[in-house]
């Protein structure tokens, strides 16, 4: 079957740097999304791994290992509006994003 | 600001009602969702449409019916729901249908259903 896993919550202090895991298993694989969720907010886009590696955007870096089915989101330099839901979704071969439930993080100063 | 405008953003209705959520977007794309989003669950993909043809409907209930008269509007109409349809619905915009195509999505409808 298809699925994504992800930690349900961490907790983290503000400053520090904070890995969030990812594992999937979808029917053929196009790339996989992290977005960021506030409370009662729109999820907006952070970044998208196709090729094994890591992606650094400022504070923000995602890592794809597809032959181990695995990714990661790390922030470095947390702020306190860092807070918020992180979603993992794989794309499948039919296009389809498969949603992980999301890991909710909590930044305490 | 994300281009994907929700309306209303909360609404509550009994289950013999019939009530519409309206999504526009801004963004000039070409394909269109709708998803639930229930607490601690994943994002459930209900409907897709790509150039205003759905082309997904991911076994949702009958008493929910999407609508895209354009490729900027998307409805979806609900009548005779019951208690657990209560959720946040997000609306959700792509260039295409593709899989590189990045989803921008609006700020969601609180549903609540008595």
């Amino acid at each position: 079957g298809q699925n994504i896993d992800q930690p349900t919550e961490m907790t983290a202090t503000e400053g520090a740097i904070v890995q969030i895991n990812c594992t999937y298993q979808t029917s053929g694989f196009n790339g996989l999304f992290w977005y960021q969720q506030h409370a009662g907010e729109a999820p907006t886009f952070l970044s998208y791994n196709v090729l094994d590696g890591l992606e650094e955007k400022g504070r923000f870096s995602s890592f794809l290992s597809r032959s181990k089915g695995y990714s990661y989101l790390l922030l470095k330099e947390l702020q306190m509006k860092d807070s918020a839901s992180y979603l993992c979704a794989g794309t499948d071969s039919n296009y389809q994003l498969i949603w992980g439930a999301g890991t909710k993080l909590i930044i305490k100063p | 600001e994300t281009g994907v405008t929700q309306t209303p953003r909360h609404l509550v209705m009994g289950m013999t009602n019939k009530k519409s959520l309206k999504c526009e977007q801004h963004l000039g794309h070409n394909a269109m969702y709708w998803y639930k989003q229930s607490a601690k669950k994943p994002l459930e993909l209900m409907f897709v449409y790509n150039f205003k043809e759905q082309t997904e409907n991911n076994s949702v209930p009958s008493r929910f019916s999407p609508e895209c008269p354009n490729s900027s509007h998307l409805f979806l109409h609900l009548h005779t729901l019951q208690p657990e349809d209560s959720a946040l619905y997000l609306c959700a915009s792509s260039q295409e249908r593709g899989p590189t195509d990045t989803q921008y999505f609006g700020p969601g409808t609180r549903l609540t259903v008595l």
